[in-house]
């Protein structure tokens, strides 16, 4: 069955640290991928997307993914994270051109000040 | 700006009782989506909705049911709310567009049954 998992289910960081949250989607074809945010008490948002080109992906607020096929891998990295960076981050996969996408149980990650 | 709004922020109903859920988006999407989301487990997809009148289960469907009659409204219906139905839900929506479909959420509705 297609699977998204995301194996760190609570990271914590102090401030400037560098970030990198682990995401592996189970082979199936074709797929797209997507790394979602939902801060605290807010409705859940995307950070950004690869669909095809170049691996290395750029998102909002400073984030970037890299697509690595080879590892059925799309990590999410920010080289410096900040108090407001806590949040929950969910990974997801969307296979060929069906309607559904399918999330991983997400990671919390919790900045110290 | 996509805007998809749910009825309720926090919901508190009794068990056995009829529970509708209201998303309405504004973006003429053509797929809308209900997921629950609980701790450890992430985005549970319920059911979605490709167009009007159009539903297809997705991997929790039990006890759940769905309504599209308007291409901007999505409900999802509880026909008798238990206890493990306690969760919070999420509406999407998204455009079809060559499978490359972000979904845009709603804030969600928290509900308890208690």
């Amino acid at each position: 069955a297609q699977s998204v998992s995301q194996h760190n289910h609570h990271v914590i960081l102090s401030e400037a640290a560098s970030l990198e949250l682990g995401c592996n989607y189970s082979y199936g074809g074709t797929v797209n991928l997507f790394w979602y945010v939902q801060y605290p008490g807010q409705h859940l948002q995307l950070l950004l997307k690869y669909f095809s080109g170049d691996p290395l992906v750029k998102g909002i607020k400073g984030f970037e993914a890299e697509f690595i096929k080879s590892k059925f891998s799309f990590n999410l990295r920010k080289p410096s994270v900040q108090w407001s960076d806590t949040a929950e981050y969910f990974c997801a996969a969307q296979y060929s051109s069906a309607s559904k996408i399918i999330f991983g149980s997400g990671t919390r990650l919790s900045i110290r000040p | 700006d996509v805007k998809v709004t749910q009825s309720s922020r926090y919901l508190v109903k009794r068990t056995g009782e009829k529970v509708f859920l209201e998303c309405v988006q504004d973006m003429d999407h053509e797929n809308m989506f209900w997921y629950r989301q609980d701790p450890g487990l992430g985005l549970r997809l319920i059911y979605f909705s490709y167009d009007v009148k159009m539903k297809e289960k997705g991997d929790i469907p039990e006890g759940y049911s769905v309504s599209r009659e308007k291409k901007e409204r999505f409900s999802l219906i509880l026909e008798s709310a238990s206890t493990n139905q306690t969760s919070m839900y999420l509406c999407a929506s998204s455009l079809w567009d060559r499978g490359r479909n972000e979904q845009y959420f709603g804030p969600g509705t928290r509900l308890t049954v208690t």
